[in-house]
């Protein structure tokens, strides 16, 4: 069992509504988690890093929540457009073991319709 | 002015053969990293490397090999190729600090026949 598991695996949703993607991790004690967007045949790109002690961050119409007591994180995205169609990664850092230790989620394919 | 470069796009080889894989980084970063991408769309860390220090990923089989000419530089060297090499390469980079942002390169697909 990874110990950074997605759901949805996939979602599709109409242009303009919102969604939520979730993260619910076993990694502990952990740096910092992350959220990355990765379009189809591209590298992933960063859209948000909380610390353990931190409970929200946002970008734009993404916004990341992390809730460290129940090892949950969630990345909502508010009026969806087309291009946010794309996998969404969860990633955890534990808090020893260095670089070679993150830890990726599978991800959420996000498909937005017209 | 792409931050991360990556030579090949796609790259087809056979078993047995010896490949390499490059990357650049026009960011003045201190530590890059190289990512493997299986057909589950896992991604896993293989390397990181800093001009301090080299970081292997100890799953990682030794006929992989990072070389770094210079701190802009960190090509990835495979020999003896299997099919279960075939996957998507990542390369990326950061700055050396705790919450570092990561920045990726297209990524190459390596297809072994």
């Amino acid at each position: 069992k990874n110990q950074v598991e997605q759901s949805p695996q996939s979602l599709i949703i109409l242009e303009g509504k919102n969604c939520t993607l979730q993260c619910n991790y076993t990694v502990s004690p952990f740096s910092n988690l992350r959220w990355y967007k990765q379009d189809t045949g591209r590298g992933p790109v960063s859209l948000t890093i909380m610390t353990f002690s931190e409970n929200t961050k946002s970008n734009g119409r993404y916004t990341a929540t992390l809730d460290a007591d129940t090892k949950q994180s969630s990345l909502h995205i508010t009026a969806s457009q087309l291009s946010d169609s794309a996998s969404y990664i969860c990633v955890v850092t534990p808090l020893s073991g260095g670089y070679n230790k993150l830890i990726f989620g599978a991800g959420t394919r996000l498909a937005v319709h017209p | 002015d792409t931050a991360v470069s990556q030579t090949p796009k796609y790259l087809v080889t056979q078993m047995g053969n010896d490949k390499s894989i490059k990357c650049e980084q026009n960011l003045g970063h201190d530590t890059m990293y190289w990512y493997k991408q299986d057909s589950k769309k896992f991604l896993k860390i293989m390397f990181s490397y800093n001009n301090k220090e080299l970081i292997i990923n100890e799953t990682v089989p030794n006929r992989f090999s990072p070389k770094s000419p210079d701190k802009a530089h960190l090509n990835l060297h495979i020999n003896s190729l299997e099919l279960g090499d075939s996957a998507v390469y990542f390369c990326a980079s950061s700055q050396e600090r705790l919450l570092y942002e990561q920045y990726f390169g297209p990524g190459t697909r390596l297809t072994v026949t």
